[in-house]
């Protein structure tokens, strides 16, 4: 079965903390995306990435920051945490002319 | 912003057909129809796409309208697990930007 695996499903990090969110992806595909969701304002895109070392603004990208060293994984940093940013986060991957997005379960972040 | 229109909120009966529509008016030529689902704390998860013909998977069916102005998803026999959030998006699979989408309960 396909994945998107998102390193992990819960965590807690102080203000101030560099916090990196881990996404793999092993369906070979070229892009992969960071969606953050919250209640009211449904899922927005941060990030996103066509090809390795590549990366693009989505429409919040104040505050984070991306790597893609390797083709399956797709990183987001967040430099220095704030509790605003307190959040759940989707990654999600796709391939060019094969339909659509593959999720990951999500990362619930907590900043305190 | 999200370039379709659903309602906020469905109820369903347990075993009975759900139908959920989606507005879409300003699609263009070569977009696509994709619904997604999102269960309470999950990802969303990829339901069905199509362009201009009708689609069927296991999961649903999708019911594209001549003018593709609008579509509809069909979940043929729904159950208490297909309870969720349904988001119908366009596009041409990249760049998803997902609106509120439709609370769909199913009731026993």
């Amino acid at each position: 079965d396909v994945k998107v695996t998102q390193s992990s499903r819960y965590l807690v990090k102080r203000t101030g903390e560099k916090v990196f969110l881990e996404c793999v992806q092993d369906m070979d595909h070229e892009n992969m995306f960071w969606y953050r969701q919250d209640p009211g304002l449904g899922l927005r895109l941060i990030y996103f990435s066509y090809d390795v070392k590549m990366k693009e603004k989505g429409d919040i990208p104040e505050g984070y920051s991306v790597s893609r060293e390797k083709k399956e994984r797709f990183s987001l940093i967040l430099e220095s945490a704030s509790t605003n940013q307190t959040s759940m986060y989707l990654c999600a991957s796709s391939s060019w002319g094969r339909g659509g997005y593959t999720f990951g379960s999500g990362t619930r972040l907590t900043v305190v | 912003d999200a370039k379709t229109t659903q309602p906020t909120s469905m109820d369903c009966a347990e075993g009975r057909a759900a139908n959920l529509p989606c507005n879409h008016s300003t699609i263009s030529g070569n977009e696509y129809v994709y619904w997604y689902r999102q269960i309470h704390s999950q990802g969303p998860q990829y339901i069905i796409h199509g362009l201009k013909n009708n689609e069927t998977n296991e999961m649903a069916s999708l019911i594209i309208t001549e003018d593709r102005k609008s579509s509809t998803l069909i979940l043929p026999h729904a159950t208490l697990r297909d309870t969720a959030v349904y988001y119908c998006i366009v596009g041409y699979g990249q760049n998803f930007v997902f609106g509120p989408g439709t609370r769909l309960s199913v009731l026993p």
